[in-house]
């Protein structure tokens, strides 16, 4: 799988846009790029994922460039319960192996 | 719909004692089953997955081990803890080869003094 960069923490108003970058430019033709999220003590939450094409759901949105090489999750509005470590994994669909790196810790402030 | 259960929550445990993790999924069928764990300030580390009943994958080697003898059921086991077991262990299944994405328990944080 391709290996992803992200900033260690980013800080976010409370109701503004959260923007999360995460760099692969290692990533594959078959490769996709998946968020997920942390709380505190708890289990991952997945978020969304794609290949090519921006995707949006009740969640986020996934913005991918086109030479796929970077990508950035957004949090349209958020809230103080979207503190939490957020990873990008960027994988094969197929494999079974997934790695998580160390992500990056969004805090929002009220 | 599909959840998952993992127990106990936490638990602390001497070293050199045994240790037995179960996880259940419930509301699918032959699911892959994935054991990881997290030390403090740490990402995910994979430590095994299971593509069904019996068949076990190894990602590191270590003082654990882990068995599938039902097809919703993975337990993660120790004969003999060791202070680096501790952590956050979380057990995940995943949903569907096209989608391929993988839903987690709440986890289980062990104590091993």
């Amino acid at each position: 799988d391709a290996k992803t960069t992200q900033p260690p923490s980013m800080d976010c108003a409370e109701g503004r846009a959260a923007n999360l970058p995460c760099n692969h430019s290692t990533i594959s033709g078959n490769e996709y790029v998946y968020w997920y999220r942390q709380i505190h003590s708890q289990g991952p939450q997945y978020i969304i994922h794609g290949l090519k094409n921006n995707e949006t759901n009740e969640m986020a949105s996934l913005i991918i460039t086109e030479d796929r090489k970077s990508s950035t999750l957004i949090l349209p509005h958020a809230t103080l319960r979207d503190t939490a470590v957020y990873y990008c994994i960027v994988r094969v669909a197929a494999g079974n192996q997934f790695y998580f790196g160390t992500g990056t810790s969004l805090t929002v402030i009220p | 719909s599909q959840t998952i259960h993992q127990w106990p929550a936490t638990l602390v445990q001497p070293v050199g004692s045994p240790l037995s993790l179960e996880c259940t999924v419930e509301g699918t069928s032959n699911p892959n089953l994935y054991w990881y764990r997290q030390a403090a300030g740490r990402g995910l580390q994979l430590l095994f997955y299971s593509v069904g009943i019996g068949q076990i994958s190894s990602e590191v080697p270590q003082n654990l081990s882990a068995s599938r003898p039902q097809d919703r059921q993975f337990i993660l086991s120790s004969k003999k803890l060791l202070l680096s077991d501790s952590g956050f262990y979380l057990c995940a299944w995943r949903e569907g080869v096209a989608k391929n994405i993988q839903y987690f328990g709440a986890g289980t944080r062990l104590s091993v003094l």
